[in-house]
């Protein structure tokens, strides 16, 4: 699977649009870019996922760059209950594969 | 619909004993994954079981194992404790053959002293 990097952290207003970003330049044409969160001590939670094409569901919004070598994760009105750390995670659906894990981005919403 | 359970929540042990730690999947799923969080890291994969099989295994030795019943839950096994294994161990569940995602269970926090 290919290799994400991640910002360590970063902070947002209640209220606001909160951006996430993930590089992955090394992926290939049939792996699919994955976003799970992981509130403290929970287990992590899965977001949404794509191949090519932007994708949205109730939680998120993620768009995929032409080139798919970077994507970006859009909590489009933060909460304060949106404070967590964020995965990004490439690699190919339905291949029944685990999942790798980085460090994320530690995202905190502040009031 | 129930999602991905584990018990128990938390436990304690000391260095060299076992533990057995067990999950029930997502109603409708087939197949377990196991991992490992230690503190301020990402989870690491442990195993995944299908069809009462180990079918992928991390980076983890033998003392680490697991066991797929036939209704679909599963139990992770670790044996002669280390400090080290110390951490949150969390199980995933998911459809072996049209898998699109895993879902996580809360997570067993296991403390070794």
């Amino acid at each position: 699977d290919a290799k994400t990097t991640q910002p360590p952290s970063m902070d947002c207003a209640e209220g606001r649009a909160a951006n996430l970003p993930c590089n992955h330049s090394t992926i290939s044409g049939n792996e699919y870019v994955y976003w799970y969160r992981q509130i403290h001590s929970q287990g992590p939670q899965y977001i949404i996922h794509g191949l090519k094409n932007n994708e949205t569901n109730e939680m998120a919004s993620l768009i995929i760059t032409e080139d798919r070598k970077s994507s970006t994760l859009i909590l489009p009105h933060a909460t304060l209950r949106d404070t967590a750390v964020y995965y990004c995670i490439v690699r190919v659906e339905g291949s029944a594969r685990q999942l790798t894990f980085g460090s994320g981005t530690q995202l905190t919403v502040l009031p | 619909d129930a999602g991905v359970t584990q018990s128990p929540t938390h436990l304690i042990k000391t260095r060299g004993q076992q533990v057995t730690l067990r999950c029930s999947p997502k109603s409708g799923h087939d197949t377990v994954s196991w991992y490992q969080q230690a503190l301020g890291q990402g989870p690491q994969f442990i195993f995944q079981y299908y069809e009462e099989e180990e079918r992928q295994r991390g980076n983890f030795p033998d003392r680490f194992s697991g066991h797929q019943f036939p209704n679909y839950s599963s139990e992770l096994n670790v044996n002669a404790l280390l400090l080290g294994d110390s951490a949150l161990y969390l199980c995933a569940s998911s459809l072996y053959e049209r898998e699109k995602t895993q879902y996580f269970g809360p997570g067993t926090r296991l403390l070794v002293l």
